[in-house]
Order: structure tokens, then C-alpha cells, then sequence
């Protein structure tokens, strides 16, 4: 089963504003993942936010995360045209036995206009 | 550093017919994942190894598709017989370590192999 859920499923912007997706999950996790996803390079880890952390920044990446409301978002600032993509959270689960085990979300897809 | 490397890319086959997907992980990686991909959806886990042990396969339907990964480095899984539903992308995934002590890490993908199954 899906253990993320994507809000918005799709997002269409202009090129230099900025982009707000996010990830709604269920259980109680040991880190959440942003996955990329676009026909050109194929499904790319962008970020990995551990249980315990509330904010990461990576270039024009901003996420958090809220463990409380079991949520997290994924800010892209200054979007580009080469930012168009789908754009995927994955949980992976807490607890004794999960692993490597990521559970992806539905997905928010991203269309950034030039 | 290369990647990690699947074919076929592309399938087209018939229902009931068989077909198998081989994946390289990136060199020292001793976890590989596959992965289906159903159009639309995100990616959904099918089996995980730790070097050539199964870790977890809790989601592949072991009725038709088996998979191995000898000697700890490549990978092949099989799908036999097809069925229309299983048309979808499968995707190979490798990281460095996925054990309870070190969970921090990244997944690398693939291109994948789109299955068609007419």
C-alpha cells in the first residue's frame, strides 16, 4: 500500500516562482525521502529528512517535517524550466524490521512553464 | 562512478507468455531492490536483497515472479506467465546499505524496463 500521499497531484508554474508539494504519511517513520522522476534521467534522489530533524536545505531545495501531523513539504524556489518532472516523497518506517524499505507516495507532477 | 544498468529497456510480449529483466548495481552497493511502477502511481517495493539473501518480498506475487541475485552483484527477475496487469515499468534500485543500524541512506534507480503485455 501507498504510505505517502502527494498534495498537489498536479502543479503548473511559471519559470522563477517557487513550488510547494507535499506528503501526508501514516505511520511512524525513521526518514523521509523526495524522489525526482523525469523521462530524461529516470527516478533521482533529491533529499533524505531523518525522524528526528525539522528542516534541510539543499541548494533551492527547502523540506520539512512535522512528525506530529505526519506530514512533510518540499520547497523548490526559483523553479526552472529543467525542474518540470514528477517529484515523489518516500517514507521509510521506524520500528525493528523495515530496513531499507521505502514506501513511495503517489506523486505530485510538476510542469514549470519558460 | 556508473550507474546502475538494466535491460532490456523496452518489452512488448503477450499474455501468459515469459519474460526476465537484468539489473547491475553500482559496484560495492549490497543492497539491490526491484521495484513495479504502474503508470501513474509511484514505485512500489517488490523484493529487497542484502548481498544475495532475501531481505523482503512481502509484495511479490511468488506465483509469477521469482527473482535472484547470485553471487551478491547482478540481478534478474522473471515474470512467468504474464499477465495484462503487469504491464509497467520495473525499476532497479541499489544503495550501499539498508540494515537496522544504518538506514540513512539513498536509493540509486535504474532507467527501468517498461513492460507492455498485450
Amino acid at each position: 500500500s501507498q504510505q505517502g500521499e502527494e498534495d498537489p497531484q498536479a502543479l503548473s508554474i511559471q519559470e522563477g516562482e517557487n513550488a510547494t508539494m507535499n506528503c501526508s504519511y501514516k505511520t511512524s517513520i525513521n526518514n523521509l525521502q523526495w524522489y525526482r522522476q523525469n523521462s530524461g534521467r529516470g527516478l533521482v534522489h533529491l533529499i533524505l529528512i531523518r525522524s528526528n530533524e525539522r528542516e534541510k536545505h539543499s541548494g533551492r531545495l527547502r523540506v520539512t517535517l512535522d512528525t506530529s501531523k505526519k506530514s512533510s513539504s518540499l520547497l523548490i524556489t526559483a523553479s526552472r524550466a529543467a525542474d518540470t518532472a514528477s517529484y515523489f516523497c518516500a517514507t521509510l518506517r521506524g520500528g525493528g524490521t523495515s530496513y531499507g524499505k521505502l514506501t513511495f507516495g503517489q506523486g505530485t507532477i510538476l510542469t514549470v512553464h519558460p | 562512478e556508473a550507474g546502475v544498468a538494466q535491460s532490456p529497456r523496452y518489452k512488448i510480449i503477450e499474455k501468459r507468455q515469459s519474460v526476465a529483466f537484468w539489473c547491475n548495481p553500482i559496484s560495492g552497493h549490497a543492497t539491490l531492490y526491484w521495484y513495479q511502477q504502474i503508470l501513474g502511481q509511484g514505485p512500489k517495493l517488490l523484493i529487497q536483497f542484502q548481498n544475495n539473501g532475501v531481505v523482503d518480498d512481502s509484495q511479490l506475487p511468488k506465483d509469477r515472479f521469482s527473482a535472484e541475485r547470485l553471487k551478491g552483484v547482478d540481478s534478474t527477475l522473471k515474470i512467468q506467465p504474464a499477465k495484462l496487469e503487469d504491464s509497467a515499468v520495473y525499476l532497479c534500485a541499489s544503495s550501499l546499505i539498508g540494515t537496522r543500524g544504518s538506514r540513512n541512506v539513498e536509493q540509486f534507480f535504474g532507467p527501468g524496463t517498461r513492460l507492455t503485455v498485450l
